[in-house]
C-alpha cells in the first residue's frame, strides 16, 4: 500500500494520559499536514511540516500538542496530559510539494477516545 | 480570512436524480477549491479541485463542479446519484500566496460538510 498509513487507528485512553499518533506519508511527499477533525465539523488545521522541519503550528496546537517529523520521513504527534476535549479523529495528509495541482493525500485517521 | 460555507448539513436525493452538494467561499485574492468526500471511519478522498482556467471542473466518479468567482460558490454537482455516494462531503479552500515557502501556504480551510443521502 503506497498511501498515506497512520497508526493507531482507534485510541482509547483515560484523561491525564499521554498518547503518541504515527503518520507514514508517501515516500516521496515533503509535506506533511495534521488535521483535527471533530463531530459535526470539518478538519482544521494542527501544523504541518516540509521535510523536517516544522513551518507553520495553528494557535489550536496547545502546549500539550507537539509533532516532530525527525528524519523528514514518518511523523508523530503526542498529546501531553489528555483532556476530554481532545477526543477526535486526527488526520494526517501528505503531498509531494506546495503546489495546488500536486493535491493531497490523506490517510485514515486515528481515532482517540479520552474517558 | 479564509473560511468556506457549506449551507446544508444534510441533502437527500433519490438515486438516478441529479444532485447539488453547496459551497461558498471567501477568500483574499483567487482561490484553490478543493472537494473531498469521507466515508465513515475513512480519511479524506480527493474529488476534484479548481485552480485556473475552465470554470467547469470534472472529477472522479462523475462529479463536476462550477467555479463561480462573482457568487463566490463551488457548488458540487452529479448528473445522475448513486446510492454509493451517499457520504460525507467537504469543500476545501486555500490561497495562492506568491511563494513556495509561507506561513499559510500548505493549509486548507474546510467547511462543516454536508452528509449526502441518495435513497433506492
Amino acid at each position: 500500500d503506497t498511501g498515506v498509513s497512520q497508526n493507531p487507528r482507534h485510541k482509547i485512553t483515560k484523561r491525564g494520559q499521554n498518547v503518541t499518533f504515527r503518520c507514514d506519508p508517501i515516500s516521496e511527499h515533503n509535506r506533511l499536514y495534521w488535521y483535527r477533525q471533530t463531530l459535526g465539523q470539518g478538519p482544521e488545521f494542527l501544523t504541518y511540516f516540509q521535510n523536517e522541519a516544522q513551518l507553520e503550528k495553528s494557535r489550536l496546537l496547545s502546549d500539550r500538542f507537539s509533532a516532530e517529523r525527525p528524519k523528514g520521513s514518518f511523523s508523530t504527534l503526542e498529546i501531553q496530559r489528555t483532556e476530554q476535549g481532545d477526543s477526535a479523529m486526527y488526520l494526517c495528509a501528505s503531498s509531494l510539494g506546495a503546489k495546488p495541482n500536486y493535491g493531497y493525500t490523506f490517510g485514515s485517521g486515528t481515532r482517540l477516545t479520552v474517558v | 480570512a479564509q473560511s468556506v460555507a457549506q449551507p446544508e448539513d444534510q441533502v437527500n436525493v433519490a438515486e438516478g436524480n441529479p444532485l447539488t452538494v453547496k459551497c461558498t467561499y471567501s477568500v483574499s485574492g483567487n482561490p484553490y477549491l478543493f472537494w473531498y468526500v469521507q466515508y465513515p471511519n475513512r480519511g479524506l478522498q480527493f474529488l476534484l479541485k479548481y485552480i485556473t482556467g475552465d470554470n467547469l471542473v470534472k472529477g472522479s466518479y462523475g462529479f463536476e463542479a462550477e467555479f463561480n468567482k462573482s457568487q463566490t460558490s463551488f457548488h458540487l454537482k452529479k448528473p445522475s446519484a448513486l446510492v454509493s455516494d451517499s457520504a460525507l462531503y467537504f469543500c476545501a479552500v486555500r490561497d495562492r500566496g506568491g511563494s513556495d515557502r509561507g506561513s499559510t501556504l500548505g493549509r486548507l480551510y474546510f467547511g462543516r460538510g454536508t452528509q449526502l443521502t441518495v435513497w433506492p
